[in-house]
């Protein structure tokens, strides 16, 4: 069982570079959901989908963006890196809205931990 | 807007014992749904226990159960013989009734079960 990948793992990006993180289940799952977690502060929603071609955002979503072409991947895109994003990012998935039943909680990825100089 | 709080950043306990975390939470919602969440070293999050507002009975799931009370706002886990495997970050979690998919998330308590 595959779950929710997230690649990279680790990753360090100079201030203004751009690049995405990738987030692929193999789970058939309609919600996809992107978090951040900062010391002190918990877990973020950054960007979610309920589904291919679906996105909006969360509480945290500025200098992100998303999309979502396959029900499988949710890649989160940074378009000019600065220092307030370094942060340990999650991936996130769910067979529907979370909460609904006990099925339906998050399956989280392993995590990406970012650092931006 | 929904905030979540876990006053307590650390706690320990010996192995074998009961060790209470608390959360409390700020809504004006009536129907809700709180959660548990364990984050261990691996830094995989994992669900423990969950709770619907409606619900007046307290979650139970095994060794982990939950004292809720809607009026004071406050959901609480107790572990009870407490295993070395329970080291880890846990965060309490809260959800609105049919929302989509923004779930909020307190700071975190770091518990530590001691050999």
């Amino acid at each position: 069982n595959a779950g929710v990948t997230q690649t990279p793992k680790f990753q360090v990006l100079k201030t203004g570079q751009s690049m995405t993180l990738q987030c692929a289940q193999d789970m058939n799952h309609e919600y996809m959901s992107w978090y951040r977690q900062d010391p002190g502060m918990g877990l973020r929603l950054i960007h979610y989908s309920v589904g291919a071609g679906i996105t909006d955002q969360g509480e945290v979503p500025n200098g992100y963006n998303v999309s979502r072409s396959t029900t499988e991947d949710f890649p989160l895109r940074l378009l000019s890196a600065a220092p307030s994003q370094t942060s340990v990012y999650f991936c996130a998935s769910t067979p529907g809205p979370p909460g609904r039943a006990q099925r339906e909680k998050l399956f989280f990825g392993s995590g990406t931990q970012l650092s931006v100089l | 807007a929904q905030t979540v709080t876990q006053s307590q950043p650390e706690m320990s306990v010996q192995e074998a014992e009961t060790v209470t975390l608390s959360c409390t939470y700020d809504t004006s919602e009536n129907n809700y749904y709180l959660f548990w969440y364990k984050q261990p070293p691996s830094r995989q999050m994992i669900l423990v226990i969950r709770q619907e507002a409606y619900k007046q009975q307290n979650a139970t799931e095994n060794r982990f159960s939950v004292n809720f009370q809607k009026a004071a706002k406050s959901f609480s886990l107790k572990i009870s013989d407490s295993q070395l495997g329970d080291t880890a970050m846990y965060f309490c979690a809260f959800m609105k009734h049919l929302n989509n998919n923004d779930m909020r998330f307190g700071a975190g308590t770091r518990l530590t079960v001691k050999p």
